[in-house]
């Protein structure tokens, strides 16, 4: 069976310190990779998406980037936090873009 | 940019009531799917509806999609506190590719 895995769930970081978040799929085969960001409670915003390897399509613009070094392996990071990046941040897979996704667990930031 | 605006954004009630969520657009969706979502975890699918005026029902929740493909609803039957959570509409475009997340309800089941 397929399963996700974000790490870490919980992340306190001073503002200007760099981020890095990781999520990996396994089960699956060069799955559809999304990262999204939820504020408190609402809804969900989609930030990047990725359907291969080295492939990063950017939905807003911002602080944040993201990379796919391996296949099931979809990276999200920043070289400089701002105040406005806290947030759940969520990633998620799916086996095609008319397909249901799966999300994983997500980790809370909080910038201080 | 396609917009799904769900109503209402909160709503308690107590165990045994009934309730309605709704998910509303001006753009037309291929499909529409419904997820539930706990504090401090990702969502979680709980249905898809693909054709207009389709209705689903998952034991004591029933999902319908509007005839015109523009909008949907979720009632649930006889509320219990394991209903408890965020619920989350989610259009996909004609073009399949993008899924467009509504802001959500949050319910809260009082026992």
């Amino acid at each position: 069976s397929q399963t996700i895995h974000q790490w870490p769930a919980t992340l306190v970081q001073p503002v200007g310190s760099p981020l890095s978040l990781e999520c990996t799929v396994e089960g699956t085969s060069n799955p559809n990779l999304y990262w999204y960001r939820q504020a408190a409670g609402r809804g969900l915003q989609l930030l990047f998406y990725s359907v291969g390897i080295g492939q990063i399509s950017s939905e807003v613009p911002q602080n944040l980037s993201a990379s796919r070094p391996q296949d099931r392996q979809f990276i999200l990071s920043s070289k400089k936090l701002l105040l406005s990046d806290s947030g759940f941040y969520l990633c998620a897979w799916g086996t095609g873009f008319n397909q249901p996704q799966h999300f994983g667990d997500g980790t809370r930031l909080s910038i201080l | 940019t396609q917009l799904l605006e769900q109503s209402p954004q909160f709503l308690s009630i107590q165990e045994g009531e009934n309730l309605t969520v709704y998910c509303n657009s001006s753009s037309v969706f291929s499909s529409l799917q419904w997820y539930r979502q706990e504090p401090g975890e990702g969502p979680v699918l709980l249905v898809t509806v693909v054709t207009g005026g389709e209705v689903k029902k998952l034991k004591r929740l029933t999902f319908q999609f509007g005839d015109a493909r523009k909008d949907s609803s979720l009632h649930i039957t006889a509320a219990q506190p394991g209903d408890t959570g965020l619920y989350l509409c989610a259009g996909r475009d004609n073009a399949g590719n993008m899924l467009t997340f509504g802001g959500g309800t949050r319910l809260m089941v009082k026992p």
